[in-house]
Parts: C-alpha cells; sequence; structure tokens
C-alpha cells in the first residue's frame, strides 16, 4: 500500500522562475492539503484540493496555485519565485468522510530559490 | 483564523523521565487535535490524535489530554527513550480539514 510520494525530492530554481511540484495521496484517499514549511517552522496550510476544486487556502499569495487530476493527484505551482520562498513543500493527503481524518504526510519536496 | 500556541520550544529529559508539551488554540470550533512526530530531514509521522468528544486518549507510552473549555491539550511521554527525540508538533483542525500547526517543540532524550 504506497503512501504520499511527491516529485522531485529536491530542487534549485532562480529567482523569477517558476515551479511545479506534484503530489501523488495515499492509496484510498481522496483529499490533497499542500503545505510549506520553512527551516525550524511548523507547516503552514497553502491550499486543500478537493474534488478538483479548492476547497481551502490560508494566507498565501495567487503566486501559489494547484490543480488536482481525476486520479486524486495533485500539483502545486508557484510563480515569479522570491528567495522567501525557499522551504520544504510537504503534501498530505486524507480521505473525505467527514470530518476529523487523519492526515498522512509524503516526505516532501526541498525548494531552494538562488 | 485559527491560532495554535505550543511550549516549551525545546525541551530536555533524562532518560526514562516524563516529557510534557502544551499546546492552546483560539478556535472554539476546532474538534480534532493530532500531534506529528518529525525527525529531522523526514516528514511529520501522525503519533496520536484526540477528537473534542474525548478528553484522554493514550497508547502505550503517549498520552493526550484535551480541555475544551480552556483549549487546552497536552501531549505526555512516559519512560522517554533516545529513539523520542524529535520535533513535535500538535496541530487543530478546523472546518474541512484545514490543520493549523503549532510552533514545535524540539525533545532531547539525554541517556
Amino acid at each position: 500500500d504506497a503512501g504520499v510520494t511527491q516529485s522531485p525530492t529536491h530542487l534549485i530554481k532562480t529567482r523569477g522562475q517558476q515551479v511545479t511540484l506534484r503530489c501523488s495521496p495515499k492509496s484510498g484517499h481522496d483529499t490533497v492539503s499542500w503545505y510549506q514549511q520553512a527551516l525550524g517552522q511548523g507547516p503552514q496550510f497553502i491550499f486543500q484540493y478537493y474534488e478538483e476544486e479548492e476547497r481551502q487556502r490560508g494566507n498565501f499569495p495567487d503566486r501559489f496555485s494547484g490543480h488536482q487530476f481525476p486520479n486524486y493527484s495533485s500539483e502545486l505551482n508557484v510563480n515569479a519565485l522570491l528567495l522567501g520562498d525557499s522551504a520544504l513543500y510537504l503534501c498530505a493527503s486524507s480521505l473525505d468522510r467527514g470530518r476529523n481524518q487523519p492526515q498522512h504526510f509524503g516526505d516532501g519536496t526541498r525548494l531552494s530559490i538562488l | 483564523g485559527e491560532n495554535v500556541e505550543q511550549h516549551p520550544s525545546t525541551l530536555s529529559v533524562q532518560e526514562g523521565d516524563s516529557a510534557v508539551i502544551k499546546c492552546t488554540y483560539s478556535d472554539s470550533a476546532s474538534n480534532y487535535f493530532p500531534w506529528y512526530k518529525q525527525e529531522l530531514g523526514k516528514r511529520p509521522q501522525l503519533i496520536i490524535d484526540i477528537r473534542s468528544n474525548v478528553g484522554e486518549k493514550k497508547d502505550q507510552r503517549i498520552a493526550v489530554t484535551l480541555n475544551k473549555t480552556a483549549k487546552h491539550f497536552s501531549l505526555h511521554i512516559t519512560e522517554t527513550q533516545p529513539e523520542d527525540s524529535a520535533v513535535y508538533f500538535c496541530a487543530s483542525l478546523g472546518g474541512y480539514q484545514k490543520v493549523t500547526f503549532g510552533t514545535g517543540t524540539k525533545l532531547q532524550v539525554i541517556p
């Protein structure tokens, strides 16, 4: 039973570029959430996707966008990269079976902006 | 929005002693409280969770307590072992599974 998988594991970009990160949810899960974790801090909620739509969003600018595909996998896109976007980006999946369902995290993509 | 405060930020205990981490939340609508353990360079791993209709939950050496009136919840680790050393995050879940994390506690268990 595959857990949450993310790709790539590491990525180096320069300011102003665009990046796409990918996530495959745990088998049986239909909801994907994205988080940004800066060094030494807790994960910050970016947004959540369910039924191919953004259902909830945190305090992140429009440069951060996403998509969910019919197979429940998801992408996170970040445009016009800034130095401050350097972080570990985590994907978490869960099953939308009412509220209070545990989220399972992937290993993350470490994004470095030069 | 929801705000979760977590204390202490660092905690050192001798092997075999107990460790307690405390969190407070602000949104009275929050009703699910997971705890995650994150080792260096690894993913956060769910170690225990509690729902608002329960006051306490225990799983071997780990227990969590919840006081909804005071909006407090705590993680208790007994008989600590060196492999318990990690960063621990509390979190609260509001509507649509939007999880708000605490700032983390770095636990060091000294052999």
